[in-house]
């Protein structure tokens, strides 16, 4: 059973601070990696996508992964209010989804 | 900017009767997929659809469901008879999904449509 596992929260930042969301996956042949953002009551939405080692900036989110330890991260820089969400670990072709973890950005 | 839409919003039925969910996938998209998430459990797949034909499906994705792709726009979702444990919400998902070309695999949802069974 492949499996995606997240820290499900609810993690609780201060505005301006660097949110960290965490993910370790089972399948060992995946090969691409996304995270979504989900607001209650709305469909997932891409934030960043990556398939290589290392780290991927894209403004204030930059993704991070590791395929030696099956993890994968997500950091949010200069956290906004409007961040906070549940974000969603997401891995291969059909995507297998962990369960989120809540953010909540306290202005 | 183009997107992946999703008829009705809202869909109430009674258990044992058949529904239909209804998707216009993003234009020049090639993969579609369902994927389905019960009130606050994650979101799961259901099933993909290529080529005019299943590419993949979950262990869900029973005889009671099934997919169309009725004309050169809709993709459509079918439970045949529906039943309380269907409840939830459904979303329709598309991809470019070149082979090879794995930047290609990202999939865009629609809003969804949640479904309620009495």
């Amino acid at each position: 059973q492949k499996e995606v596992e997240q820290n499900s929260g609810p993690l609780s930042v201060p505005e301006g601070a660097i949110a960290s969301l965490n993910c370790t996956y089972s399948d060992r042949g995946s090969q691409s990696f996304f995270w979504y953002r989900q607001y209650s009551g709305k469909s997932p939405e891409l934030i960043m996508s990556i398939y290589s080692n290392g780290d991927k900036e894209d403004g204030r989110f930059t993704a991070q992964l590791n395929k030696a330890s099956q993890y994968v991260s997500l950091l949010i820089r200069d956290s906004q209010p409007s961040d906070s969400a549940t974000y969603l670990c997401a891995a291969g072709g059909k995507l297998i989804f962990g369960q989120g973890t809540e953010l909540s950005v306290k202005p | 900017e183009p997107e992946v839409t999703q008829t009705p919003s809202h869909q109430v039925t009674q258990m044992g009767q058949e529904v239909i969910l209804r998707c216009v996938p993003i234009s020049n998209h090639l993969y579609f997929y369902w994927y389905r998430q019960i009130l606050g459990q994650k979101v799961e797949f259901l099933v993909s659809f290529y080529n005019n034909e299943i590419s993949e499906k979950s262990e869900i994705f029973d005889d009671q469901f099934s997919v169309e792709r009725p004309d050169g726009s809709n993709f459509t979702l079918k439970i045949r008879s529906t039943k309380l444990e269907d409840s939830a919400m459904y979303f329709c998902a598309s991809s470019e999904r070149v082979a090879g070309a794995l930047a290609k695999n990202i999939q865009y949802f629609g809003a969804g449509t949640r479904l309620s069974v009495l």
